[in-house]
């Protein structure tokens, strides 16, 4: 089975510090991607990856950056939380269009 | 550009009832649809997807959809439903061009009344 593992199920973070959500994948798949999740607003696409280095920006990319160093790893970076940004994350890697695998979820709250 | 509309945020039915959750798309090119299930506390399951085969799509736990392109519509039904059912439900678009990126609904929660 396809694993995505998010290093953190809970996160509590202060405002203006600098936080970082890790997302591994052991199925070498070269699409990965960071979404949030709101009640009532579903599932947003914050960013993409179709391979190492490279990034692109999804929905609501404002706040937010990535990285993918390798091609197993991405992660995604909020250089200063703000309480907005509470919410829950969601990492996926996928191979082809029927292969988005997701990770458990990050809950990260800002206070 | 891409997005579904969920219309129902919740729906209730009885334990033994039809299931029913309605999804319209829009799309300018052919999309692939896909149907997530997401339990308490639990991640994204697939459900069933379309991708431009059978326009009747059948899936897991007794879930099917139907593509009906002239309605823009893509809802997912169940002839009994049963308790396990509860659980929030996506319906997701996503339009191919060599790499994909999926466009999620807002999400129909779904309660078993026992």
């Amino acid at each position: 089975d396809v694993k995505v593992t998010q290093s953190s199920r809970y996160l509590v973070k202060r405002t203006g510090e600098k936080v970082f959500l890790e997302c591994v994948q052991d199925m070498d798949h070269e699409n990965m991607f960071w979404y949030r999740q709101d009640p009532g607003l579903g599932l947003r696409l914050i960013y993409f990856s179709y391979d190492v280095k490279m990034k692109e920006k999804g929905d609501i990319p404002e706040g937010y950056s990535v990285s993918r160093e390798k091609k197993e790893r991405f992660s995604l970076i909020l250089e200063s939380a703000s309480t907005n940004q509470t919410s829950m994350y969601l990492c996926a890697s996928s191979l082809q269009v029927d292969g988005y695998t997701f990770g458990s979820g990050t809950r990260l709250t800002v206070v | 550009a891409q997005s579904v509309t969920q219309l129902d945020s919740h729906v209730s039915v009885s334990e033994g009832t039809p299931v029913l959750l309605r999804c319209n798309y829009s799309s300018s090119y052919s999309p692939s649809l896909f149907w997530y299930v997401q339990h308490p506390n639990k991640g994204l399951q697939l459900l069933l997807k379309y991708t431009s085969a059978a326009t009747l799509v059948k899936g897991i736990n007794g879930f099917e959809a139907e593509f009906k392109k002239s309605e823009t519509s893509f809802h997912l039904t169940k002839p009994s439903a049963h308790m396990s059912d509860a659980a929030e439900y996506f319906c997701v678009v996503s339009v191919v061009f060599g790499n994909e990126k999926l466009t999620f609904g807002t999400g129909t929660r779904l309660t078993i009344i026992p």
